[in-house]
């Protein structure tokens, strides 16, 4: 069955640092993955995904993100926090029509000043 | 643009009542989900629905009843709460691959 494992529950960065959140994936066929943004009280933002294609894709707010195959994992990356950023992010796998769509549990991000 | 809309936001419930939750879209998508999301889980699918008419059950359905008569709502009833059911629900549509989601109803149940 299809899973997600985010392993870094909470991370904490200073604003203006680079941010690294990982995610690895299990699926049995070609993956659909993706990234959701969830601030506080919020419903889930898309911020990116992948298909299929060149293994670094853009996203919105600056963020990025690698599909490593050989890793089953797909980590977002931003080079320069802000504190803006500071939210909860979730990594998704599924397919086409997202009917099993798998989340992680999440990694709430922490901005100090 | 409307786009998806949840009612109530907040719900306080006492066990072995009947909830509803509703789910309203304006994009005509013909796929909408329902997910319950709980600390430490992240979000898991309760029920899918790929046209009116159609659903179908996800990761964690017991408990749980969907109908879809027309293709813009897709309302979500527990048929009798327990405590268990107290999380936060989220409804999404989507069209093709991406999901759109709603801003979440957040159920106690006493």
């Amino acid at each position: 069955a299809q899973s997600v494992t985010q392993p870094d529950i909470h991370i904490t960065v200073s604003e203006g640092a680079s941010l690294e959140l990982r995610c690895n994936y299990s699926y049995g066929a070609t993956p659909y993955l993706f990234w959701y943004v969830q601030s506080p009280g919020q419903g889930l933002q898309l911020l990116l995904k992948y298909f299929s294609g060149d293994t670094l894709v853009q996203g919105i707010k600056g963020f990025e993100a690698e599909f490593k195959r050989s890793q089953s994992s797909f980590n977002l990356r931003k080079p320069s926090v802000h504190w803006s950023d500071a939210a909860e992010y979730f990594c998704a796998v599924g397919s086409y029509n997202n009917n099993d769509m798998r989340f992680g549990a999440g990694t709430r991000l922490t901005v100090k000043p | 643009d409307a786009g998806i809309t949840q009612s109530p936001r907040y719900k306080i419930t006492e066990t072995g009542r009947q909830v509803t939750l509703m789910c309203h879209q304006t994009w005509s998508h013909s796929y909408m989900f329902w997910y319950r999301q709980d600390l430490g889980h992240g979000l898991r699918l309760i029920y899918y629905s790929a046209a009116a008419d159609i659903t179908d059950k996800g990761e964690v359905p017991d408990g749980y009843v969907v109908s879809r008569s027309k293709t813009e709502n897709f309302p979500l009833t527990l048929e009798s709460a327990t405590r268990s059911q107290t999380s936060v629900y989220f409804c999404a549509s989507s069209v093709a691959d991406t999901q759109y989601f709603g801003p979440g109803t957040r159920l106690t149940v006493l």
